[in-house]
């Protein structure tokens, strides 16, 4: 089945350490996007990317890397310069094509900085 | 984006209508009305959108008054399963530019169904 696929789904970090999550999506969708979830919060934007080799900063970017070689993938890097990093963290994609704005999002990973 | 704003929660009897508001008095003329919900910990889901008619699927209906400034959305048999944040968006839903593609989620209607 099609879908957006995100992994880990429950991570947990050391203090001063980068990790990356995954985020892969088999619906030939160009956009993909990071999000950032705090308890009680909304949704608050860290990356896009609308094609392949180009990325944009969203409203948190501080602190997050991204990279965009294939379509099909979207990995978000969380550094040791992000000062707050436990939180949900959700991606999502859209075709551009074809587009009605519906974004299809993964499962969420979930990171602890312990 | 236009900014929303939502009341922070709801309550709901299970069986009966849902009415879920939102004002959006900021709205442009190409921005549409979208609605999404999260359940507990899962990523949210899209469950309606419309420009200025009102709208139905088989799971809500949409109503965007006739000024947009304002919209509701409708689970006509609300079941336990529906208790989750619900979002309302209102965004370009195509177009170009540095700010297409930007979803801004604000932080919902926590609607909770009870038996």
């Amino acid at each position: 089945d099609g879908g957006i696929t995100q992994s880990p789904k429950y991570l947990f970090r050391k203090e001063g350490q980068n990790v990356t999550l995954s985020c892969e999506q088999n619906l030939n969708h160009d956009a993909m996007y990071w999000y950032r979830q705090d308890p009680g919060q909304g949704l608050r934007l860290i990356y896009y990317s609308q094609i392949v080799n180009d990325f944009q900063k969203g409203d948190i970017a501080e602190g997050y890397s991204v990279s965009r070689e294939k379509k099909e993938s979207f990995p978000l890097t969380v550094t040791s310069a992000q000062k707050n990093p436990t939180a949900f963290y959700l991606c999502a994609s859209k075709p551009t094509s074809g587009d009605t704005g519906e974004l299809f999002f993964g499962e969420g990973s979930r990171l602890t900085v312990l | 984006d236009a900014k929303t704003t939502q009341p922070p929660s709801m309550d709901c009897a299970e069986g009966r209508a849902a009415n879920l508001p939102c004002n959006h008095s900021t709205i442009s003329g190409n921005e549409y009305v979208y609605w999404y919900r999260q359940i507990h910990s899962q990523g949210p889901q899209y469950i309606i959108h419309g420009l200025k008619n009102n709208e139905t699927n088989e799971m809500a209906s949409l109503i965007i008054t006739e000024d947009r400034k304002s919209s509701t959305l409708i689970l006509p048999h609300a079941t336990l399963r529906d208790t989750a944040v619900y979002y309302c968006i209102v965004r370009v839903a195509h177009g170009g530019g540095t700010s297409y593609g930007k979803l801004t989620f604000g932080q919902g209607t926590i609607l909770t169904v009870h038996p």
